[in-house]
């Protein structure tokens, strides 16, 4: 496609369930992102990919957030034991390469709510 | 460390009037910034990036934004508002921590533009 996707797209999920997030990033990006943004406030980085390798993944929350990217390319954000707090949207963004002036193209998030 | 700052968590204008949305940024070193819009249930979109270059930065659907050194500023403007302008809009400085490059973002302004 042309522009990165997510699915699902809108996830509710029972406190203590797992979720599965997944990312198709823009076809030859290196780098993959995942964010968080919690209701009325901005982006909050989570992990970073360049390629397989996850380089940083300083932004998780907990041990219970995990991400990888086995070939590359498509990306899973899972989440076990899902409480209240992990409700919000998990943005995923790509870009072409790895410099800080890289434009990070995102997209639609997927819209997790913890009941 | 590197953050923006977004004054203004709501801003209303009349269509056709000025947008002015203001960013103010904190950095050691020489930032990369850049302005984003969300829609409703929708991905960010790059607005417009200042990478070094010329300091008045142009982007699309008519925006602009001006990076001020002295002022630590890159506010957003907008010669007359559109109702479809209506959206929020994101800060974002290019961060380099924990070994990699990724966003830091501001808290957002939610655009209303009257008709």
């Amino acid at each position: 496609g042309a522009g990165v996707s997510q699915s699902p797209r809108y996830k509710v999920a029972k406190r203590g369930q797992d979720v599965a997030l997944r990312c198709d990033p823009i076809s030859g990006h290196v780098s993959l992102f995942w964010y968080q943004q919690a209701l009325g406030q901005g982006p909050e980085f989570l992990t970073y990919f360049q390629n397989e390798a996850q380089l940083d993944k300083s932004g998780l929350p907990s041990d219970r957030f995990f991400a990888e990217r086995p070939e590359g390319s498509v990306s899973t954000l899972k989440i076990q034991r899902t409480q209240q707090e992990d409700s919000a949207v998990y943005l995923c963004a790509s870009s072409l390469g790895l410099g800080n002036t890289d434009t990070q193209y995102f997209g639609p998030g997927t819209r997790l709510t913890v009941l | 460390a590197q953050s923006v700052t977004q004054l203004g968590s709501h801003v209303s204008v009349s269509e056709g009037a000025l947008v002015l949305l203001r960013c103010n940024y904190s950095s050691s070193v020489p930032p990369y910034l850049f302005w984003y819009v969300q829609y409703p249930n929708q991905g960010l979109q790059l607005l417009l990036k200042y990478t070094s270059a010329a300091t008045l930065v142009k982007g699309i659907n008519g925006f602009e934004a001006e990076f001020k050194k002295s002022e630590t500023s890159f506010h957003l403007t907008k010669p007359s508002a559109h109702m479809s302008d209506a959206a929020e809009y994101f800060c974002a400085v290019s961060a380099f921590t924990s070994g990699t490059y990724k966003y830091i973002f501001g808290t957002g302004t939610r655009l209303k533009v009257l008709a």
